[in-house]
């Protein structure tokens, strides 16, 4: 079975400061890969989604990038991070037609 | 836009009572997920329903869909502490199939069992 590593588990950063989050699976290959954020006390928002190496679809314009450079590695990015940026991050795999498994998370402060 | 709204948003319950979490969607789908999230934690798959009429069932939790009337519904039987928690409901839009899934989160309910 997949297991979905994230890092790091907490961060806190200063507006305009640069982001990078690593998400890496282990156990499959050629997974679904996504990118969700949970503002406090709400749902889960979509924001990237990868199905291969270098194929990136993007459901919300945003402060935010994403990148796949390798098959089990998914990369969530900022230039320059918001005030809003602040939630808490899920990366997300899936193997076809499976239910989407989730990492632990990592919950990002900007002050 | 996929409207997903589920009701109630919180319930505070009895251990031992039972009690029933809708989730509604705006458009059609034919595969619906039910997800439990811990306070602070990850979220963990409970169920896939996958076609109209479905239903699973999982210790005290049972789950069904009616993709005609567009409503999942997660029922609690006997209510435990331990199923404390905030469930959602995703429900899928694929662009073709084989392709990504594209859930959308309801807004979850956030379960009380107290004594």
């Amino acid at each position: 079975s997949q297991t979905i590593h994230q890092w790091p588990a907490t961060l806190v950063q200063p507006v305009g400061s640069p982001l990078s989050l690593e998400c890496t699976v282990e156990g499959t290959s050629n997974p679904n890969l996504y990118w969700y954020r949970q503002a406090a006390g709400r749902g889960l928002q979509l924001l990237f989604y990868s199905v291969g190496i270098g194929q990136i679809s993007s459901e919300v314009p945003q402060n935010l990038s994403a990148s796949r450079p390798q098959d089990r590695q998914f990369i969530l990015s900022s230039k320059k991070l918001l005030l809003s940026d602040s939630g808490f991050y899920l990366c997300a795999g899936q193997l076809y037609n499976s239910p989407l498994h989730f990492g632990n998370g990592t919950r990002l402060t900007v002050t | 836009e996929l409207k997903v709204e589920q009701n109630p948003l919180f319930l505070s319950m009895q251990e031992g009572k039972n009690y029933t979490i809708y989730c509604n969607y705006s458009t059609t789908s034919d595969r619906l997920y039910w997800y439990r999230q811990d306070p602070g934690k990850s979220l963990e798959s409970l169920f896939v329903l996958l076609s109209n009429g479905a239903v699973k069932q999982e210790g005290r939790l049972m789950a069904s869909l009616d993709t005609k009337a567009r409503l999942s519904t997660l029922h609690i039987t006997a209510a435990v502490h331990d199923l404390s928690a905030t469930y959602f409901c995703a429900v899928d839009i694929r662009v073709t199939t084989g392709t990504a899934s594209k859930l959308t989160f309801g807004t979850g309910t956030r379960l009380q069992v107290t004594l």
